[in-house]
Protein backbone atom coordinates (compact mmCIF):
# COMPACT_ATOMS: atom_id res chain seq x y z
CA UNK A 1 0.00 0.00 0.00
CA UNK A 2 1.12 3.65 -0.72
CA UNK A 3 2.85 5.37 2.37
CA UNK A 4 3.26 9.21 3.12
CA UNK A 5 6.31 9.87 4.92
CA UNK A 6 6.28 13.34 6.96
CA UNK A 7 8.93 14.51 9.90
CA UNK A 8 7.47 14.30 13.25
CA UNK A 9 8.83 18.41 13.99
CA UNK A 10 8.95 21.48 12.53
CA UNK A 11 9.85 24.56 14.93
CA UNK A 12 10.50 28.30 13.87
CA UNK A 13 10.24 31.72 14.90
CA UNK A 14 7.59 34.07 14.50
CA UNK A 15 7.78 35.66 11.05
CA UNK A 16 9.35 32.89 9.00
CA UNK A 17 8.81 30.71 6.37
CA UNK A 18 7.63 27.15 7.33
CA UNK A 19 8.14 24.66 4.61
CA UNK A 20 6.45 21.15 5.78
CA UNK A 21 7.49 18.00 3.29
CA UNK A 22 5.27 14.84 2.14
CA UNK A 23 7.37 12.45 0.74
CA UNK A 24 5.57 9.37 -1.37
CA UNK A 25 6.97 7.65 -4.60
CA UNK A 26 6.17 9.53 -7.40
CA UNK A 27 3.98 11.71 -5.72
CA UNK A 28 3.82 14.25 -8.14
CA UNK A 29 1.67 12.32 -9.96
CA UNK A 30 -1.21 12.60 -7.54
CA UNK A 31 -3.60 15.40 -5.84
CA UNK A 32 -1.97 16.00 -2.53
CA UNK A 33 -4.35 17.66 0.05
CA UNK A 34 -3.51 19.51 3.59
CA UNK A 35 -5.26 19.66 6.86
CA UNK A 36 -4.50 21.90 10.20
CA UNK A 37 -5.61 20.30 12.99
CA UNK A 38 -5.48 22.11 16.46
CA UNK A 39 -5.44 20.08 19.88
CA UNK A 40 -8.91 19.26 20.66
CA UNK A 41 -10.58 19.81 17.18
CA UNK A 42 -11.36 18.48 14.03
CA UNK A 43 -8.69 18.25 11.18
CA UNK A 44 -9.55 21.70 8.66
CA UNK A 45 -8.71 21.71 5.12
CA UNK A 46 -6.00 24.37 4.39
CA UNK A 47 -4.77 23.43 0.67
CA UNK A 48 -6.31 20.73 -1.78
CA UNK A 49 -5.43 19.62 -5.28
CA UNK A 50 -1.82 20.35 -4.31
CA UNK A 51 -1.94 23.74 -4.56
CA UNK A 52 -5.56 25.38 -4.52
CA UNK A 53 -7.12 27.14 -1.36
CA UNK A 54 -10.42 26.77 0.22
CA UNK A 55 -12.45 30.04 0.71
CA UNK A 56 -11.46 31.44 4.16
CA UNK A 57 -8.17 30.05 4.15
CA UNK A 58 -5.04 32.70 4.32
CA UNK A 59 -2.89 33.36 0.87
CA UNK A 60 0.13 32.41 3.09
CA UNK A 61 -0.83 29.16 3.18
CA UNK A 62 0.25 27.53 -0.20
CA UNK A 63 0.81 23.91 -1.71
CA UNK A 64 3.30 22.75 -4.49
CA UNK A 65 4.03 18.84 -5.57
CA UNK A 66 6.72 17.70 -7.60
CA UNK A 67 8.80 14.44 -8.27
CA UNK A 68 8.69 12.46 -4.56
CA UNK A 69 7.87 15.01 -2.34
CA UNK A 70 4.45 17.79 -1.70
CA UNK A 71 5.29 20.72 0.46
CA UNK A 72 2.68 22.77 2.27
CA UNK A 73 4.39 26.33 2.83
CA UNK A 74 3.29 28.67 5.23
CA UNK A 75 4.62 32.13 4.84
CA UNK A 76 5.10 34.39 7.79
CA UNK A 77 4.30 32.28 10.80
CA UNK A 78 1.93 33.12 13.39
CA UNK A 79 1.61 31.98 16.70
CA UNK A 80 -1.82 30.63 15.39
CA UNK A 81 -0.39 28.29 13.08
CA UNK A 82 0.81 25.95 15.49
CA UNK A 83 -1.21 23.07 15.03
CA UNK A 84 -0.50 19.67 13.32
CA UNK A 85 -0.69 19.21 9.65
CA UNK A 86 -1.54 16.42 7.83
CA UNK A 87 -0.97 14.94 4.10
CA UNK A 88 -3.56 13.05 2.44
CA UNK A 89 -3.71 11.39 -1.10
CA UNK A 90 -6.26 9.13 -2.36
CA UNK A 91 -4.63 5.37 -3.89
CA UNK A 92 -6.46 5.00 -6.52
CA UNK A 93 -4.88 1.62 -6.77
CA UNK A 94 -6.39 0.60 -3.73
CA UNK A 95 -9.51 2.93 -4.23
CA UNK A 96 -8.80 4.48 -0.37
CA UNK A 97 -7.56 7.31 0.97
CA UNK A 98 -4.34 7.09 2.62
CA UNK A 99 -2.43 10.06 5.35
CA UNK A 100 0.77 10.97 6.33
CA UNK A 101 1.90 10.39 10.33
CA UNK A 102 1.46 14.44 10.41
CA UNK A 103 3.59 17.18 11.24
CA UNK A 104 3.49 19.61 14.76
CA UNK A 105 4.74 23.05 14.31
CA UNK A 106 5.97 24.72 16.64
CA UNK A 107 6.16 28.50 16.73
CA UNK A 108 8.83 29.75 19.15
CA UNK B 1 -21.23 24.99 3.85
CA UNK B 2 -22.48 21.62 5.29
CA UNK B 3 -22.10 21.19 8.64
CA UNK B 4 -21.36 17.87 10.21
CA UNK B 5 -22.69 16.72 13.79
CA UNK B 6 -21.77 13.20 15.10
CA UNK B 7 -23.19 11.44 18.64
CA UNK B 8 -21.65 11.85 21.69
CA UNK B 9 -18.72 9.83 23.58
CA UNK B 10 -19.31 6.20 24.14
CA UNK B 11 -17.78 3.69 26.79
CA UNK B 12 -17.95 0.37 25.75
CA UNK B 13 -16.75 -2.96 26.71
CA UNK B 14 -14.01 -4.75 25.12
CA UNK B 15 -15.72 -7.42 22.65
CA UNK B 16 -18.78 -5.44 22.48
CA UNK B 17 -20.29 -2.98 19.39
CA UNK B 18 -20.05 0.46 18.83
CA UNK B 19 -22.05 2.56 16.56
CA UNK B 20 -21.68 6.64 15.61
CA UNK B 21 -23.59 8.83 14.12
CA UNK B 22 -22.96 11.70 11.39
CA UNK B 23 -25.63 14.27 10.87
CA UNK B 24 -25.44 16.57 7.75
CA UNK B 25 -27.00 20.00 7.75
CA UNK B 26 -27.04 22.88 5.09
CA UNK B 27 -25.94 20.20 2.50
CA UNK B 28 -25.74 17.00 1.53
CA UNK B 29 -22.84 14.19 1.54
CA UNK B 30 -25.14 12.07 -0.81
CA UNK B 31 -22.81 12.87 -4.02
CA UNK B 32 -19.93 14.09 -2.00
CA UNK B 33 -19.08 10.74 -0.61
CA UNK B 34 -18.64 10.25 3.28
CA UNK B 35 -15.35 8.82 5.28
CA UNK B 36 -14.79 7.83 8.22
CA UNK B 37 -11.68 8.48 10.00
CA UNK B 38 -9.94 7.80 13.54
CA UNK B 39 -6.96 9.23 15.66
CA UNK B 40 -5.70 7.09 18.44
CA UNK B 41 -4.68 9.14 21.16
CA UNK B 42 -1.27 10.94 20.35
CA UNK B 43 -1.27 9.10 17.26
CA UNK B 44 -2.23 10.92 13.14
CA UNK B 45 -5.40 10.10 11.11
CA UNK B 46 -5.98 6.77 10.24
CA UNK B 47 -8.75 6.27 7.04
CA UNK B 48 -11.07 3.61 8.00
CA UNK B 49 -13.58 3.40 4.96
CA UNK B 50 -16.30 5.10 3.37
CA UNK B 51 -18.97 5.32 0.83
CA UNK B 52 -20.58 7.29 -1.58
CA UNK B 53 -24.02 6.96 -1.33
CA UNK B 54 -25.00 8.21 -4.77
CA UNK B 55 -23.03 5.30 -6.61
CA UNK B 56 -24.15 3.15 -3.80
CA UNK B 57 -19.95 2.46 -3.40
CA UNK B 58 -18.47 1.93 -0.47
CA UNK B 59 -14.24 0.75 0.29
CA UNK B 60 -13.02 -0.37 3.68
CA UNK B 61 -9.20 -0.32 4.83
CA UNK B 62 -8.09 -4.03 5.04
CA UNK B 63 -7.24 -3.61 8.47
CA UNK B 64 -10.86 -2.76 9.43
CA UNK B 65 -12.25 -5.24 7.12
CA UNK B 66 -15.15 -7.17 8.64
CA UNK B 67 -14.93 -5.81 11.36
CA UNK B 68 -16.68 -1.76 10.29
CA UNK B 69 -19.82 -1.14 8.67
CA UNK B 70 -20.50 2.42 7.10
CA UNK B 71 -23.98 3.18 5.85
CA UNK B 72 -26.11 6.53 4.94
CA UNK B 73 -29.29 6.69 5.44
CA UNK B 74 -30.80 9.26 2.50
CA UNK B 75 -33.85 10.01 4.51
CA UNK B 76 -32.26 11.78 7.21
CA UNK B 77 -28.92 12.73 5.61
CA UNK B 78 -27.16 10.80 8.52
CA UNK B 79 -24.01 8.41 8.09
CA UNK B 80 -23.63 5.60 10.69
CA UNK B 81 -20.48 3.57 11.48
CA UNK B 82 -20.52 0.29 13.13
CA UNK B 83 -17.25 -1.20 14.75
CA UNK B 84 -17.35 -4.60 15.94
CA UNK B 85 -15.28 -6.67 18.16
CA UNK B 86 -13.79 -3.77 20.05
CA UNK B 87 -10.24 -3.92 21.70
CA UNK B 88 -8.66 -1.48 24.07
CA UNK B 89 -6.68 -0.23 20.46
CA UNK B 90 -9.96 0.95 19.31
CA UNK B 91 -9.93 3.63 21.90
CA UNK B 92 -9.60 6.68 19.43
CA UNK B 93 -11.47 9.72 18.28
CA UNK B 94 -13.75 8.39 15.34
CA UNK B 95 -14.32 11.50 12.92
CA UNK B 96 -16.55 11.76 9.85
CA UNK B 97 -15.67 13.83 6.78
CA UNK B 98 -17.41 14.28 3.85
CA UNK B 99 -15.53 13.89 0.33
CA UNK B 100 -13.03 11.61 -1.03
CA UNK B 101 -13.70 8.95 -3.63
CA UNK B 102 -11.27 10.58 -4.43
CA UNK B 103 -11.33 14.41 -3.81
CA UNK B 104 -10.87 15.80 -0.69
CA UNK B 105 -12.10 15.78 2.95
CA UNK B 106 -13.75 19.46 2.97
CA UNK B 107 -16.04 18.94 5.79
CA UNK B 108 -15.38 17.13 9.07
CA UNK B 109 -17.81 16.32 11.90
CA UNK B 110 -16.54 17.62 15.44
CA UNK B 111 -15.48 14.13 16.36
CA UNK B 112 -16.63 11.38 18.92
CA UNK B 113 -14.42 9.71 21.70
CA UNK B 114 -14.59 5.90 21.80
CA UNK B 115 -13.26 4.76 25.25
CA UNK B 116 -12.63 0.93 25.39
CA UNK B 117 -12.40 -1.26 28.80
CA UNK B 118 -11.70 -4.17 29.13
Amino acid sequence: SYVLTQPPSVSLAPGQTARIPCGGPNIEAKSVHWYQQKPGQAPVLVVYDDSDRPSGIPERFSGSNSGNTATLTINRVEAGDEADYHCQIWDGSSDQAVFGGGTKLTVL
Amino acid sequence: QVQLVQSGAEVKKAASSVKVSCKASGGTFYNHGISWVRQAPGQGLEWMGGLIPIFDKRNYTPKFQGRVTIVADKSTNTAYMELSSLTSEDTAVYFCARGGFPGAFDSWGQGTLVIVSS
